[in-house]
C-alpha cells in the first residue's frame, strides 16, 4: 500500500534555530497538509497546499513557519527560529481528492526544542 | 465551524468484551466523518470513513461505525475486543462541498486499554 514518508523520525534543536520537516507525497495526490500534536493533546492542523500554493492555514501557521514543495515530490515545512512550545510530533498527510476518500498520515516527525 | 468531542479520554475493557468508543460532531453542513488509530510512536492510520453513502460503515480490524444524523453521533464499535487493539483512536470531521475547509479537525482522542 502506498506510504507517506517523513523524515527524519526524530530531530532536536535548540531553541531559535531553523529546522526543515521533510515529507514524500504518495505519487499521485494532489492534496498535502501539515498536522502537529503537542504531547498529550489533539492533532492540529496546520496548513493545506494546492497546486503549489497554500490553500488554508490555521492560527498556528503564522509567520515563523513556511512550506513549499522544491523540487514537484518532496513536501516541506520550515520553521524559522523554533520556540519551545514547537516541539511535538508534525504529522504530514496527502490526499488524491480534497480528502472525501480518506487522507494518508506519514508515521510522523517527533520535533524536541531544547 | 466544525468540531468534534470524543467522550472519554480513557476507555479500558476486558479481551473478548465489546468496544464502544464515542464520537459526536457539529457539523452545519453534511460532514464526511473519520476514524484514525494511532499505535504508540506510529502515525495515524484510517480505519473507516463516512462520506455520506452507508451509515454503517466497516473498517479495518473489525471496527465499525453508524453515523447518526439525528444524534449527531458516529460512534466506533467492535464486537470482541483483542491486546492488539490498544491504542488511542481519534475521530475527525472534515466539511465537504463549496468553499468550505477541506481540512480534518480532530476530536481529543481516547486511549483504549484493553486487559487480558
Amino acid at each position: 500500500e502506498p506510504e507517506v514518508t517523513q523524515t527524519p523520525s526524530h530531530q532536536v534543536t535548540q531553541m531559535g534555530q531553523e529546522v526543515i520537516l521533510r515529507c514524500v507525497p504518495i505519487s499521485n495526490h494532489l492534496y498535502f497538509y501539515w498536522y502537529r500534536q503537542i504531547l498529550g493533546q489533539k492533532v492540529e492542523f496546520l496548513v493545506s497546499f494546492y497546486n503549489n500554493e497554500i490553500s488554508e492555514k490555521s492560527e498556528i501557521f503564522d509567520d515563523q513557519f513556511s512550506v513549499e514543495r522544491p523540487d514537484g515530490s518532496n513536501f516541506t515545512l520550515k520553521i524559522r527560529s523554533t520556540k519551545l512550545e514547537d516541539s511535538a510530533m508534525y504529522f504530514c498527510a496527502t490526499a488524491g481528492d480534497r480528502g472525501g476518500y480518506g487522507y494518508t498520515f506519514g508515521s510522523g516527525t517527533r520535533l524536541t526544542v531544547v | 465551524a466544525q468540531s468534534v468531542t470524543q467522550l472519554g479520554s480513557h476507555v479500558s475493557v476486558s479481551e473478548g468484551a465489546l468496544v464502544l468508543l464515542r464520537c459526536n460532531y457539529s457539523s452545519s453542513v453534511p460532514p464526511y466523518l473519520f476514524w484514525y488509530v494511532q499505535y504508540p510512536n506510529q502515525g495515524l492510520q484510517l480505519l473507516l470513513k463516512y462520506t455520506s453513502a452507508a451509515t454503517l460503515v466497516k473498517g479495518i480490524n473489525g471496527f465499525e461505525a453508524e453515523f447518526k444524523k439525528s444524534e449527531t453521533s458516529f460512534h466506533l464499535t467492535k464486537p470482541s475486543a483483542h491486546m492488539s487493539d490498544a491504542a488511542e483512536y481519534f475521530c475527525a470531521v472534515r466539511v465537504s462541498g463549496g468553499n468550505a475547509g477541506n481540512m480534518l479537525t480532530f476530536g481529543g482522542g481516547t486511549r483504549l486499554m484493553v486487559k487480558p
